[in-house]
């Protein structure tokens, strides 16, 4: 069955530092790559999405992702980050072989002031 | 332009009873799917509805069930509530189908608590 992980649970940065959470999928076929955000008290907002094209896909609020397909990964970045970025992340995943978007488990990012 | 909204924002029930809890998506969306999220699972899918019709199941028991009106205000039920049922759910809607094409847009979901 396919699945998504994310290896990072939980993440502490301070302001500034660099970010990168990892993302992983299982499945050989067509993909659409997704990370969603949730800031606290929110709800769910997308962040940016890979159909094809540019594995290197820029979001909202300077996040960046890149798909390698070889890796099976889409992996999130952003260069500084900012304390508004406290939130939690989620990757998901949409196979051409069903339509079920599958989450991964999603990562805790604390930034710290 | 409104956003998803669930109701109720919180309940509480006990072991066996039942639960039924409501979503009106974003005006001119016909797809809507609900999801679990647990500390413990994550986000887990549960079923999603497009025009009427449910379009697309994920691996819950037939406990849980929902529908979807003509229009596209759906409704989910978990009967016989176990204490694992306690969770936040989550509905989201989109313009179209299938839903893995495009965004989803999603609520702020319903707390259920189950003792």
């Amino acid at each position: 069955a396919q699945s998504v992980s994310q290896h990072n649970h939980h993440v502490i940065l301070s302001e500034a530092a660099s970010l990168e959470l990892g993302c992983n999928y299982s499945y050989g076929g067509t993909v659409n790559l997704f990370w969603y955000v949730q800031y606290p008290g929110q709800h769910l907002q997308l962040l940016l999405k890979y159909f094809s094209g540019d594995p290197l896909v820029k979001g909202i609020k300077g996040f960046e992702a890149e798909f390698i397909k070889s890796k099976f990964s889409f992996n999130l970045r952003k260069p500084s980050v900012q304390w508004s970025d406290t939130a939690e992340y989620f990757c998901a995943v949409t196979t051409n072989r069903d339509d079920k978007i599958i989450f991964g488990k999603g990562t805790r990012l604390h930034i710290l002031p | 332009k409104a956003g998803v909204t669930q109701t109720p924002r919180y309940l509480i029930k006990t072991r066996g009873q039942q639960v039924t809890l409501s979503c009106s998506p974003i005006s001119g969306h016909r797809s809507v799917s609900w999801y679990q999220q647990t500390p413990g699972q994550g986000l887990q899918f549960l079923f999603e509805y497009f025009s009427e019709t449910q379009r697309n199941k994920g691996n819950f028991p037939g406990r849980f069930s929902g529908r979807q009106f003509s229009n596209s205000r759906s409704e989910m039920n978990v009967s016989t509530l176990e204490l694992g049922d306690s969770a936040l759910y989550l509905c989201a809607s989109s313009p179209g189908y299938p839903m893995g094409t495009g965004e989803l847009f999603f609520g702020e979901g319903s707390r259920l608590t189950v003792l």
